[in-house]
């Protein structure tokens, strides 16, 4: 089946710790998204990617970092920088077209305990 | 960039009537603009979208409105059921590829 898969679902971290949430599609997508809901902010833009080994800040990109070197996979690390990491973090693909339709992976949500 | 802002936060409607949902957005070079529909505890799923070169697209009880000029864009949900209720996300996509979010839109439909 083609789509987006995310994980892990669940996460858990302890403050100080990096953590990396794993987004992976077989659509053959070029563009590549990271978003964070949080109840009542809708989806918050944190990186973006067009190509591979291209990639571009959002909205809300600190302390997090990405990586594009497969055009399958989008990496997201929270390091130990981002303040506030408890959240639901969604992860997105499009086609080439501009106009193309957002296809979300289930989501990640992350725990700072 | 893009910023989207979306009306009202809640919306709650009687079952069979209709909902509206209103979106601004700020840039105009922006030229795609989709619905999106989550559930609670699933992700979000495209439900209808709309290209600026188009005025309204209607796919069954959803139909949704664009005003160029104005810049703003609707959602029209008629004859409204209880799976109707969810979250409302509109966007819109600007000329670097990205995708900007409202902040959301709670349906209650009460039967």
């Amino acid at each position: 089946d083609g789509g987006i898969t995310q994980s892990p679902k669940y996460l858990f971290r302890k403050e100080g710790q990096n953590v990396t949430l794993s987004c992976e599609q077989n659509l053959n997508h070029d563009a590549m998204y990271w978003y964070r809901q949080d109840p009542g902010q809708g989806l918050r833009l944190i990186y973006y990617s067009q190509i591979v080994n291209d990639f571009q800040k959002g909205d809300i990109a600190e302390g997090y970092s990405v990586s594009r070197e497969k055009k399958e996979s989008f990496p997201l690390t929270v390091t130990s920088a981002q303040k506030n990491p408890t959240a639901f973090y969604l992860c997105a693909s499009r086609g080439r077209a501009l106009t193309g339709e957002l296809f979300f992976g289930e989501g990640s949500r992350l725990t700072v305990l | 960039g893009e910023n989207v802002e979306q009306h009202p936060s809640t919306l709650s409607v009687q079952e069979g009537d209709s909902a509206v949902i209103k979106c601004t957005y700020s840039d105009s070079a922006s030229n795609y603009f989709p619905w999106y529909k989550q559930e609670l505890g699933k992700r979000p799923q495209l439900i209808i979208d709309i290209r600026s070169n188009v005025g309204e697209k209607k796919d069954q009880r959803i139909a949704v409105t664009l005003n160029k000029t104005a810049k703003h864009f609707s959602l029209h949900i008629t004859e409204t059921q209880p799976e109707d209720s969810a979250v409302y996300f509109c966007a819109a996509i600007s000329g670097n590829n990205r995708l900007a979010f409202g902040k959301g839109n709670q349906v209650v439909v009460i039967p």
